[in-house]
């Protein structure tokens, strides 16, 4: 259970194009989804929280208006590169949260296997 | 704010030898921790989690990690390494209710 998958899992486009990057969770709701961006050899960097049926909320010095984020659905968000430049090159992840069961629940992030986009 | 720092980018161990990777944290409320790992050009896997319950937690693939206040630690370990294990590895650290908080990182490489 809880899997979260990831499409496309690699995408090159030419600069100046927008692509656009699916994260669903495929048995499970998740009211919250995150966005993270990973360069090569580093951590993950949170870019957005998205929230199903409102504005995602974006950490300081992503631009909302680069990084265009849908969570239309449960099971659905979207990110949207727009005019993608060769520096938007990365790995991008997404994650689905869920509450756990049990005596202690919590919210737990599952993550998707990842989206490699590379900008030409 | 919560943070996690991780001690050693890089670890290097012999095929049966211990694996030990250093994970400290700061939090202003009790915190919850993770261990990931990460696989070229994949996602995160859970490893295991502290969740304020037993102070030794066991997870997958005979990993364990043990939660110390005292020294606000979360180290990782396991007793013997296997080739598998060659993998990044982040300590996690919640930060609300459900926001993750990553350290740097740890690249762990195990050869024969």
């Amino acid at each position: 259970g809880a899997v979260v998958s990831q499409h496309p899992s690699w995408v090159i486009c030419k600069s100046g194009t927008s692509v656009k990057i699916e994260c669903r969770s495929l048995d499970f709701q998740a009211t919250t989804m995150f966005w993270y961006r990973q360069f090569p050899k580093q951590s993950l960097m949170l870019m957005a929280t998205s929230n199903e049926g409102s504005k995602a909320t974006y950490e300081q010095g992503v631009e909302k208006d680069k990084f265009l984020i849908n969570h239309a659905s449960l099971t659905l968000s979207t990110l949207t590169v727009t005019s993608a430049h060769p520096e938007d090159s990365s790995f991008y992840i997404c994650s689905a949260s869920s509450l756990t069961s049990g005596r202690e629940a919590y919210y737990e992030q599952y993550f998707g296997p990842g989206t490699r986009l590379t900008v030409t | 704010a919560q943070s996690v720092t991780q001690l050693g980018s890089h670890v290097s161990v012999s095929e049966g030898a211990l694996v030990l990777l250093r994970c400290n944290y700061s939090s202003s409320v009790p915190p919850y921790l993770f261990w990931y790992v990460q696989y070229p050009n994949q996602g995160l896997q859970l490893l295991l989690k502290y969740t304020s319950a037993a102070t030794l937690v066991k997870g997958i693939n005979g990993f364990e990690a043990e939660f110390k206040k005292s020294e606000t630690s979360f180290h990782l370990t396991k007793p013997s390494a296997h080739m598998s294990d060659a993998a990044e590895y982040f300590c996690a650290v919640r930060e609300g209710y459900n926001k993750l908080i990553f350290g740097a990182g740890t690249r762990l490489a195990v050869h024969p």
